[in-house]
């Protein structure tokens, strides 16, 4: 597809249950982000790829949350043991990393939509 | 933590009026992005403001940038009833950095047909 696409759209479990949110960014982009959205917020930054490597994870919460992206293409985000606290919007986003801007424009996915009963 | 808040939290207007929504931050920063969130939906790249540039526009839209007091503005002329929705500022956290932005709060924007 054209766009950034995220699966699953939606996804319930049960707390101390394991995630995994699959995010296929813009082929060509080289900047891969995760943001988490709660409602009636700004999304919060989580994890930044260039290519393969994480080049900052400061904002993943804590051990329970991971992130890979092994062949610098499709990026997975893995929660462990999820708390009620996780529910949120999850969104990933790609772009082609300016380097005149460093931060180019980003593109979105749909997010998908975690819900921890 | 936050970078950008913008301001007013909520916003409605009549179709045809403009909105206008700012955005403060916090420290240096070589470019500045407006985006866009319908309801349930991704966020739309809008706008992208160099540090060096002070206004830009963009269809109906009107970007400004004030590096001196760490504020934006961005203005939606003529607006419809379509333009509902929520508008996000957002900044790398500091010049030189990484590459990830950070958002705002944002501003929830009603137009009324």
């Amino acid at each position: 597809g054209a766009g950034v696409s995220q699966t699953p759209s939606n996804k319930v479990t049960e707390k101390g249950k394991y995630v995994e949110l699959r995010c296929d960014p813009i082929s060509g982009h080289t900047a891969l982000y995760w943001y988490r959205q709660s409602l009636g917020q700004g999304p919060e930054f989580l994890i930044y790829f260039q290519g393969t490597g994480a080049a900052d994870d400061s904002g993943l919460p804590n051990d329970r949350f991971f992130a890979v992206r092994p062949e610098g293409s499709v990026s997975t985000l893995k929660i462990q043991r999820t708390e009620r606290g996780d529910s949120a919007v999850y969104l990933c986003a790609s772009s082609l990393k300016s380097r005149e801007t460093n931060t180019g424009e980003l593109f979105f996915g749909e997010g998908s939509r975690l819900t921890v009963l | 933590s936050q970078q950008g808040e913008e301001d007013p939290q909520a916003l409605s207007i009549q179709e045809g009026e403009n909105a206008t929504m700012n955005c403060s931050y916090k420290t240096s920063i070589n470019n500045l992005q407006w985006y866009r969130q319908n309801s349930g939906r991704g966020l739309v790249h809008l706008i992208l403001i160099r540090s060096n540039e002070r206004e830009k526009h963009s269809g109906r839209l009107r970007v400004t940038l004030d590096t001196s007091k760490k504020s934006s503005s961005l203005l939606i002329t003529a607006s419809r009833a379509a333009d509902t929705a929520s508008y996000f500022c957002a900044t790398p956290p500091s010049s030189g950095n990484t590459g990830k932005l950070i958002f705002g709060q944002g501003t929830t924007l009603q137009v009324k047909p």
